[in-house]
């Protein structure tokens, strides 16, 4: 059974830089086809997909946000952690993480999601 | 970027059949998948590749995918199928995922 679980600050500061980390088991991202990405939802909006790390370390990112974006996985932690510069309150939002496989195009299953805050 | 577009709401009476639009330049020609997400809950699949079901999930919930217009379809709706409902795509193009803004289910 896959599992996912987001943890980071539940608050950050504009300007400041976020970073979210995802751990995982029931898989093992140095498994060829596996992959992990994060997902984020505005309060009341619409999913936005922003990053997706494969076990090769083939890395996408949102090309609206890929200046703000960093996905690194550290595979003996079970774990892909994601970065973004220059925080906004427009960046308020619950950030899910997600797992996908190479061969397929759909997200599944996901994590319970996180709400991250921008304020100061 | 590709551009899906779904209703932002959608009504239905208990036992009767919903139906959630998600449309999209020649989305057929695109495998869509459909999510269900609860209030408070993450989003869990319900249709992939057009019409496949994943375990779990109910012979109620069907789809389709042709032309412009891609169709989840709930028969006898319950109380429980209120959701907010997401359709994506992989886009070829740009090789990157593309998801609809969502549709709310109620449930009257």
């Amino acid at each position: 059974q896959i599992t996912l679980k987001e943890s980071g600050p539940t608050l950050v500061k504009p300007t400041q830089t976020l970073t979210l980390t995802c751990t995982f088991s029931g898989f093992s991202v140095n498994t060829g086809g596996e992959g992990v990405g994060w997902i984020r939802q505005p309060p009341g909006k619409a999913l936005e997909w922003l990053a997706l790390i494969y076990w090769n370390d083939d890395r996408r990112y949102s090309p609206s946000l890929r200046s703000r974006l960093a996905i690194t996985k550290d595979t003996s932690k079970n774990q892909v952690v994601l970065t973004m510069t220059n925080m906004d309150p427009v960046d308020t939002a619950t950030y899910f993480c997600v797992h996908k496989l190479d061969r397929v195009d759909w997200f599944d299953p996901w994590g319970q999601g996180t709400l991250v805050t921008v304020s100061s | 970027s590709y551009v899906l577009t779904q209703p932002p709401s959608v009504s239905v009476a208990p036992g009767k059949t919903a139906r959630i639009t998600c449309g999209g330049n020649n989305i057929g020609s695109k495998g869509v998948h459909w999510y269900q997400q609860k209030p408070g809950q993450a989003p869990v699949v319900v249709i992939y590749d057009d019409s496949d079901r994943p375990s779990g999930i109910p012979e109620r919930f069907s789809g389709s995918n042709s032309g412009n217009t891609a169709t989840l379809t709930i028969s006898r709706v319950e109380a429980g199928d209120e959701a907010d409902y997401s359709c994506q795509v992989w886009d070829r193009s740009s090789d990157l995922p593309a998801f609809g803004g969502g549709t709310k289910l109620t449930v009257l």
